[in-house]
């Protein structure tokens, strides 16, 4: 079975310092790792996904995460994070029969 | 632009409604998925389907219908057996490929008044 931790609940930051989001996995099947955004009362949104190829991947706002197989984790960061980046993040492993399987979301909070 | 759409996105039910979420797609994709969200408990599926005609519970399906009549359209229904509809409900469907993960719609707030 597949199964998602995210480590952190919350993360509370200062803006214009650097972050990471803390993503570690389980997975029987091949490997896709997807991380989401989503601000209050929205959907959530695709920041990046790992399917294949190089182990850094970039994404949207400046994001980017790492693939580490050896350490099962797939951990987001971003260098220098604004207030607009204040949102939940869920972190998501390909599961089966064709679904995704979510960690229960880390809430980022960029204070003044 | 494609999407998914999901509308109404507040919907106010008493006590024994049935209450209909509507999601559509022009995505073309085959498979839709309805979760539902509340504070603190990340994403819990309700039903998928990988294809139309066909569709499978999720991990709390009880109180919720679906149905899966058209490619475009899969809409639930929360009927008056769910004990506590309160939450955030979102919709999704799955690429395929290299655009292989889930879309989102923009979500229903439903409250039970």
């Amino acid at each position: 079975a597949q199964s998602v931790t995210q480590l952190d609940s919350q993360v509370p930051v200062f803006e214009e310092a650097p972050v990471e989001l803390r993503c570690n996995y389980s997975s029987s099947v091949s490997v896709y790792l997807f991380w989401y955004v989503q601000y209050p009362n929205q959907g959530l949104q695709l920041l990046l996904k790992y399917l294949s190829g190089s182990t850094l991947v970039k994404g949207i706002n400046g994001f980017e995460a790492e693939f580490n197989k050896s350490q099962t984790s797939f951990h987001l960061r971003k260098p220098s994070v604004h207030i607009s980046d204040t949102a939940e993040y869920f972190c998501a492993v390909k599961g089966s029969n064709y679904k995704l399987t979510f960690g229960k979301g880390t809430l980022l909070t960029v204070n003044p | 632009d494609g999407g998914i759409t999901q509308s109404p996105k507040y919907l106010f039910r008493k006590e024994g409604q049935n209450v209909t979420l509507s999601c559509e797609q022009n995505l073309n994709h085959d498979a839709m998925y309805w979760y539902r969200q509340d504070p603190g408990q990340g994403l819990r599926l309700i039903y998928y389907s990988q294809i139309v005609n066909d569709f499978q519970k999720g991990d709390i399906a009880e109180g919720y219908s679906v149905s899966r009549e058209k490619k475009e359209s899969f809409p639930l229904t929360v009927t008056s057996a769910q004990k506590n509809p309160t939450a955030f409900y979102l919709c999704a469907s799955m690429g395929q490929g290299r655009n292989y993960g889930y879309t989102f719609g923009s979500g229903t707030r439903l409250t039970v008044v």
